[in-house]
Protein backbone atom coordinates (compact mmCIF):
# COMPACT_ATOMS: atom_id res chain seq x y z
CA UNK A 1 0.00 0.00 0.00
CA UNK A 2 1.11 3.66 0.13
CA UNK A 3 3.12 5.07 2.98
CA UNK A 4 1.56 7.80 4.66
CA UNK A 5 3.87 10.48 6.34
CA UNK A 6 6.58 8.28 8.56
CA UNK A 7 4.72 5.27 8.46
CA UNK A 8 6.00 2.17 6.16
CA UNK A 9 4.13 -0.05 4.47
CA UNK A 10 3.81 -3.11 5.96
CA UNK A 11 3.33 -6.76 5.45
CA UNK A 12 2.89 -9.45 7.80
CA UNK A 13 3.29 -13.42 6.97
CA UNK A 14 3.71 -16.52 8.38
CA UNK A 15 6.62 -18.67 8.20
CA UNK A 16 6.95 -20.90 5.02
CA UNK A 17 4.26 -18.62 3.05
CA UNK A 18 5.45 -16.96 -0.02
CA UNK A 19 5.90 -13.05 0.21
CA UNK A 20 5.57 -10.12 -2.30
CA UNK A 21 6.88 -6.71 -2.01
CA UNK A 22 5.56 -3.87 -4.74
CA UNK A 23 7.80 -1.23 -5.47
CA UNK A 24 6.20 2.11 -7.92
CA UNK A 25 9.71 3.90 -9.29
CA UNK A 26 10.15 7.38 -10.71
CA UNK A 27 11.70 6.97 -13.58
CA UNK A 28 11.22 5.64 -16.66
CA UNK A 29 14.54 6.49 -18.12
CA UNK A 30 15.80 4.05 -15.27
CA UNK A 31 17.40 0.86 -16.59
CA UNK A 32 18.89 -0.61 -13.53
CA UNK A 33 16.78 -1.57 -10.63
CA UNK A 34 18.33 -3.73 -7.17
CA UNK A 35 16.34 -4.74 -4.03
CA UNK A 36 18.13 -3.80 -0.83
CA UNK A 37 17.24 -5.43 2.90
CA UNK A 38 17.46 -3.72 5.92
CA UNK A 39 17.68 -5.03 9.20
CA UNK A 40 17.52 -3.13 12.60
CA UNK A 41 21.00 -1.01 12.72
CA UNK A 42 22.72 -2.37 9.60
CA UNK A 43 23.08 -1.00 6.63
CA UNK A 44 21.32 -1.99 2.95
CA UNK A 45 22.40 -5.45 1.56
CA UNK A 46 22.31 -6.70 -1.79
CA UNK A 47 19.63 -9.15 -2.77
CA UNK A 48 19.14 -9.20 -6.65
CA UNK A 49 19.02 -6.55 -9.08
CA UNK A 50 17.56 -6.91 -12.74
CA UNK A 51 18.30 -4.83 -15.60
CA UNK A 52 15.85 -3.26 -17.89
CA UNK A 53 16.11 -5.31 -20.71
CA UNK A 54 14.79 -7.96 -18.40
CA UNK A 55 11.20 -8.09 -17.24
CA UNK A 56 12.35 -11.28 -15.03
CA UNK A 57 15.23 -12.56 -12.69
CA UNK A 58 15.87 -15.20 -9.91
CA UNK A 59 17.94 -16.01 -6.95
CA UNK A 60 18.02 -18.04 -4.12
CA UNK A 61 14.58 -18.16 -2.61
CA UNK A 62 13.63 -14.61 -4.16
CA UNK A 63 11.97 -13.49 -8.06
CA UNK A 64 12.13 -10.00 -9.40
CA UNK A 65 9.75 -8.83 -11.63
CA UNK A 66 10.19 -5.77 -13.60
CA UNK A 67 7.07 -4.27 -15.43
CA UNK A 68 8.25 -1.30 -17.51
CA UNK A 69 4.95 -0.05 -18.81
CA UNK A 70 3.79 0.25 -14.92
CA UNK A 71 7.02 1.21 -13.91
CA UNK A 72 6.69 -1.50 -11.53
CA UNK A 73 9.29 -3.49 -9.36
CA UNK A 74 8.29 -6.53 -7.35
CA UNK A 75 10.38 -8.64 -5.14
CA UNK A 76 8.89 -12.39 -4.26
CA UNK A 77 10.33 -14.59 -1.76
CA UNK A 78 9.66 -17.98 -1.62
CA UNK A 79 9.11 -20.09 1.33
CA UNK A 80 9.60 -17.40 3.77
CA UNK A 81 11.57 -17.56 7.04
CA UNK A 82 11.51 -15.66 10.60
CA UNK A 83 15.41 -14.47 9.12
CA UNK A 84 14.06 -12.52 6.53
CA UNK A 85 11.85 -9.47 8.64
CA UNK A 86 13.90 -6.64 7.84
CA UNK A 87 12.62 -3.58 5.57
CA UNK A 88 13.05 -3.93 1.98
CA UNK A 89 13.78 -1.50 -0.18
CA UNK A 90 13.68 -0.92 -4.12
CA UNK A 91 16.45 0.90 -5.88
CA UNK A 92 17.00 2.73 -9.63
CA UNK A 93 19.91 3.82 -11.26
CA UNK A 94 18.25 6.76 -13.10
CA UNK A 95 19.32 7.63 -16.59
CA UNK A 96 22.29 9.82 -16.95
CA UNK A 97 24.82 8.40 -14.38
CA UNK A 98 26.20 4.88 -13.12
CA UNK A 99 26.40 5.49 -9.93
CA UNK A 100 23.67 7.37 -8.37
CA UNK A 101 20.36 4.75 -6.71
CA UNK A 102 17.44 6.75 -6.01
CA UNK A 103 16.07 4.58 -3.56
CA UNK A 104 11.87 4.00 -2.65
CA UNK A 105 10.44 4.14 1.00
CA UNK A 106 10.84 0.84 2.11
CA UNK A 107 8.27 -1.91 3.38
CA UNK A 108 8.70 -3.65 6.51
CA UNK A 109 8.32 -7.53 6.30
CA UNK A 110 7.74 -8.98 9.24
CA UNK A 111 7.72 -12.80 9.50
CA UNK A 112 5.62 -14.75 12.19
CA UNK A 113 6.59 -18.43 13.33
CA UNK B 1 37.30 -9.48 4.41
CA UNK B 2 36.51 -7.14 6.44
CA UNK B 3 33.66 -4.86 5.05
CA UNK B 4 32.67 -1.28 4.92
CA UNK B 5 33.05 0.59 8.35
CA UNK B 6 32.26 3.66 10.26
CA UNK B 7 32.33 5.50 13.24
CA UNK B 8 31.36 6.19 15.18
CA UNK B 9 28.04 4.26 15.50
CA UNK B 10 26.57 6.69 17.54
CA UNK B 11 26.97 10.61 17.84
CA UNK B 12 24.88 13.20 19.91
CA UNK B 13 25.78 16.83 19.05
CA UNK B 14 24.29 20.15 20.43
CA UNK B 15 23.08 22.38 17.67
CA UNK B 16 25.56 24.62 16.43
CA UNK B 17 28.37 21.71 17.01
CA UNK B 18 30.30 20.34 14.01
CA UNK B 19 30.79 16.49 13.91
CA UNK B 20 33.18 14.77 11.58
CA UNK B 21 32.18 10.90 10.56
CA UNK B 22 34.54 8.70 8.92
CA UNK B 23 33.54 5.86 6.98
CA UNK B 24 36.67 2.99 5.79
CA UNK B 25 36.02 1.52 2.45
CA UNK B 26 36.87 -2.04 1.66
CA UNK B 27 40.43 -1.96 0.87
CA UNK B 28 40.91 -1.57 -3.01
CA UNK B 29 37.34 0.03 -3.80
CA UNK B 30 37.65 2.62 -6.13
CA UNK B 31 34.06 4.00 -5.61
CA UNK B 32 32.81 6.00 -2.30
CA UNK B 33 29.11 7.05 -1.74
CA UNK B 34 27.46 9.14 1.07
CA UNK B 35 23.85 8.52 2.00
CA UNK B 36 21.90 9.89 4.37
CA UNK B 37 19.05 8.30 5.82
CA UNK B 38 16.20 9.71 7.88
CA UNK B 39 13.51 7.66 10.48
CA UNK B 40 11.49 5.59 8.20
CA UNK B 41 12.90 6.75 4.99
CA UNK B 42 15.26 5.09 2.39
CA UNK B 43 18.75 6.60 1.95
CA UNK B 44 19.00 9.60 -0.41
CA UNK B 45 22.48 10.10 -2.17
CA UNK B 46 24.71 12.89 -1.02
CA UNK B 47 28.00 12.54 -2.82
CA UNK B 48 30.18 10.35 -4.76
CA UNK B 49 33.92 10.01 -5.05
CA UNK B 50 35.97 7.84 -7.61
CA UNK B 51 39.37 7.56 -5.67
CA UNK B 52 40.38 11.09 -4.29
CA UNK B 53 37.88 13.06 -6.82
CA UNK B 54 34.69 14.19 -5.69
CA UNK B 55 32.44 13.62 -8.71
CA UNK B 56 29.34 14.48 -7.75
CA UNK B 57 28.38 16.33 -4.37
CA UNK B 58 24.48 17.62 -5.81
CA UNK B 59 23.07 15.69 -2.83
CA UNK B 60 24.30 17.36 -0.13
CA UNK B 61 22.26 19.72 1.71
CA UNK B 62 24.09 22.86 2.03
CA UNK B 63 27.34 24.25 2.18
CA UNK B 64 27.28 23.21 6.14
CA UNK B 65 27.89 19.60 4.60
CA UNK B 66 31.70 18.70 3.27
CA UNK B 67 33.08 15.61 2.16
CA UNK B 68 36.49 14.33 1.68
CA UNK B 69 38.88 11.65 0.48
CA UNK B 70 42.29 12.70 0.24
CA UNK B 71 44.08 9.91 -0.46
CA UNK B 72 41.35 7.98 -2.22
CA UNK B 73 40.75 5.66 0.59
CA UNK B 74 38.95 6.76 3.75
CA UNK B 75 36.74 9.25 3.88
CA UNK B 76 34.71 12.06 6.37
CA UNK B 77 31.80 13.53 6.27
CA UNK B 78 31.58 16.63 8.05
CA UNK B 79 28.98 18.87 8.88
CA UNK B 80 29.52 22.27 10.54
CA UNK B 81 26.97 24.03 13.05
CA UNK B 82 24.52 20.95 13.57
CA UNK B 83 20.56 21.84 13.08
CA UNK B 84 18.05 19.30 14.51
CA UNK B 85 16.97 18.64 10.85
CA UNK B 86 20.69 16.65 10.33
CA UNK B 87 19.68 14.03 12.60
CA UNK B 88 19.28 11.06 10.47
CA UNK B 89 21.83 7.93 9.80
CA UNK B 90 24.50 8.56 7.50
CA UNK B 91 25.20 5.87 5.69
CA UNK B 92 28.88 4.90 3.28
CA UNK B 93 28.72 2.60 0.75
CA UNK B 94 31.68 1.79 -1.91
CA UNK B 95 32.05 -0.06 -4.81
CA UNK B 96 35.03 -2.14 -6.63
CA UNK B 97 34.87 -0.18 -9.61
CA UNK B 98 34.40 3.26 -11.40
CA UNK B 99 30.34 3.93 -11.24
CA UNK B 100 29.39 1.04 -9.12
CA UNK B 101 25.42 1.60 -8.96
CA UNK B 102 25.16 -2.18 -9.10
CA UNK B 103 27.28 -3.40 -6.57
CA UNK B 104 27.73 -0.76 -3.64
CA UNK B 105 28.32 -2.48 0.05
CA UNK B 106 27.30 -0.75 2.59
CA UNK B 107 28.06 0.16 5.92
CA UNK B 108 26.16 0.10 9.47
CA UNK B 109 25.80 3.72 9.24
CA UNK B 110 26.31 6.36 12.06
CA UNK B 111 23.47 7.30 13.68
CA UNK B 112 23.41 11.48 14.49
CA UNK B 113 21.21 13.03 17.07
CA UNK B 114 21.10 16.97 17.15
CA UNK B 115 19.49 18.02 20.26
Amino acid sequence: GESVGLHLPTLSVQEGDNSIINCAYSNSASDYFIWYKQESGKGPQFIIDIRSNMDKRQGQRVTVLLNKTVKHLSLQIAATQPGDSAVYFCAENSGGSNYKLTFGKGTLLTVNP
Amino acid sequence: GAGVSQSPRYKVAKRGQDVALRCDPISGHVSLFWYQQALGQGPEFLTYFQNEAQLDKSGLPSDRFFAERPEGSVSTLKIQRTQQEDSAVYLCASSLVPGGAYAQYFGPGTRLTVT
